[in-house]
């Protein structure tokens, strides 16, 4: 049963310091999105990439945010540094056609 | 500017009766739907969708409406099960648009047993 993995599951940490969230999407699945859900916004696509290349990261505050695909087994998201208005769920998704998305169990994260 | 709105944050039924949950869109170029459920500490998981060429898609117990003309679809399921209590989003696209599904913020569906 294939899945998207991703790690931590829960992150607190306090303001100011980095953070790494990471996603190991299915195999075979060349589209690889991040999320952030919010009680205010709801699910908002942070950026994705197809085939390791980034393809739209216009919903990513570009001061702090950043995402790679160093292979593709593996897509980071990275928050430097954070804030408490970072704190949200974040889930990595992964498919092979933008309408089908398969999404991991999330990171909650926590900023104090 | 939210462009998919799911305006009932939440939604209480009896087990045996019907849902109904509903999504409207503002975009006119939106040409594709689809619905996820998301149960507590998991990811969201697809449920069903439906092209705007056509007004209904039915799977077993769940059946989503597109009216196009009111920018509105809904999602039934009948009949309710206390399993089906999740939070439903209602999410859109354009094909060979932008290739960014916008979701709605949401519903909350519980099922009474």
């Amino acid at each position: 049963d294939a899945r998207v993995t991703q790690t931590p599951r829960h992150k607190v940490t306090e303001m100011g310091q980095e953070v790494t969230m990471r996603c190991q999407p299915i195999l075979g699945h060349n589209t690889v999105f991040w999320y952030r859900q919010t009680m205010m916004q709801g699910l908002e696509l942070l950026a994705y990439f197809r085939n390791r290349a980034p393809l739209d990261d216009s919903g990513m505050p570009k001061d702090r945010f950043s995402a790679e695909m160093p292979d593709a087994t593996l897509a980071t998201l990275k928050i430097q540094p954070s804030e408490p208005r970072d704190s949200a769920v974040y889930f990595c998704a992964s498919g092979t056609r933008v309408y089908e998305q398969y999404f991991g169990p999330g990171t909650r994260l926590t900023v104090t | 500017d939210q462009q998919v709105k799911q305006n009932s944050p939440s939604l209480s039924v009896q087990e045996g009766r019907i849902s109904i949950l509903n999504c409207d869109y503002t975009n006119s170029m939106f040409d594709y739907f689809l619905w996820y459920k998301k149960y507590p500490a998991e990811g969201p998981t697809f449920l069903i969708s439906i092209s705007s060429i056509k007004d209904k898609n039915e799977d077993g117990r769940f059946t989503v409406f597109l009216n196009k003309s009111a920018k509105h679809l809904s999602l039934h399921i009948v009949p309710s099960q206390p399993g089906d209590s999740a939070v439903y989003f209602c999410a859109a696209i354009t094909q060979g648009g932008s290739e960014k599904l916008v979701f709605g913020k949401g519903t909350k569906l519980t099922v009474n047993p």
